[in-house]
């Protein structure tokens, strides 16, 4: 099945746990976006990593990524109820293709 | 903050028909994306623009036509809808390469 074709993910944790999710891609990329989509609304970016780049952090978000194994993974420090959401990473081979491809994603749930 | 409209909201249609979908942008990006999620799953990537006029395919664009007249506007198009292209149709634009995607609301079809 293509990438992003599988159901997605589900995670449960309690308010105040660390969370990771992973995502491994099959083709090069140049960049792995990390998207955030709420219920009945569209995806929006909440971290972008560049391949030269190994970790990023905004807030109580961490990217990082190893471009030898081909994934990237999104850290979420002490989780909180409005953290519930689909997260999903994208990737995109170059600059001249221009097509960003989503993985599968996961379903994170925060309960209080 | 870049805005990115689609039209309708919602859309019933009936198996064989003709439907089009419209985004509309306003943020002068020269790309601009179409997508569609099934319920659990992720984004596929049906067609993309970098510019009016032309337009690309992405991983699954049987069954779908996109249109760009102009740098504000792309539209995608069902000729003969069918049972299996209900699904959430998200589009989304951005001002160049290896940048974020902003994304509108989704447009929810269903087709009897």
């Amino acid at each position: 099945s293509q990438w992003g074709e599988e159901n997605l993910q589900a995670l449960s944790i309690q308010e105040g746990e660390d969370v990771t999710m992973n995502c491994s891609y099959k083709t090069y990329t140049t960049v792995v976006h990390w998207y955030r989509q709420d219920s009945g609304r569209g995806p929006a970016l909440i971290i972008l990593i560049r391949s030269n780049e190994r970790e990023k952090r905004s807030g109580r978000l961490r990217a990082t990524l190893d471009t030898s194994s081909q994934s990237s993974s999104l850290s979420i420090t002490a989780a909180q109820c409005e953290d519930t959401a689909v997260y999903f990473c994208a990737t995109e081979g170059s600059s001249n293709t221009n097509k960003v491809v989503f993985g599968t994603g996961t379903r994170l749930q925060v309960l209080p | 903050e870049a805005a990115v409209t689609q039209s309708p909201r919602s859309k019933v249609a009936v198996t064989g028909g003709k439907v089009t979908l419209s985004c509309h942008q306003t943020n002068n990006h020269d790309y601009m994306y179409w997508y569609r999620q099934d319920t659990g799953h992720g984004l596929r990537l049906i067609h993309y623009s970098y510019v009016a006029d032309s337009t690309e395919k992405g991983d699954i664009p049987d069954g779908y036509k996109a249109s760009r007249p102009s740098q504000e506007n792309f539209s995608l198009i069902l000729e003969l809808a069918s049972l299996s292209q209900t699904a959430v149709y998200f589009c989304a634009s951005r001002p160049g390469g290896l940048w974020t995607l902003y994304f509108g609301a989704g447009t929810r079809l269903s087709v009897l």
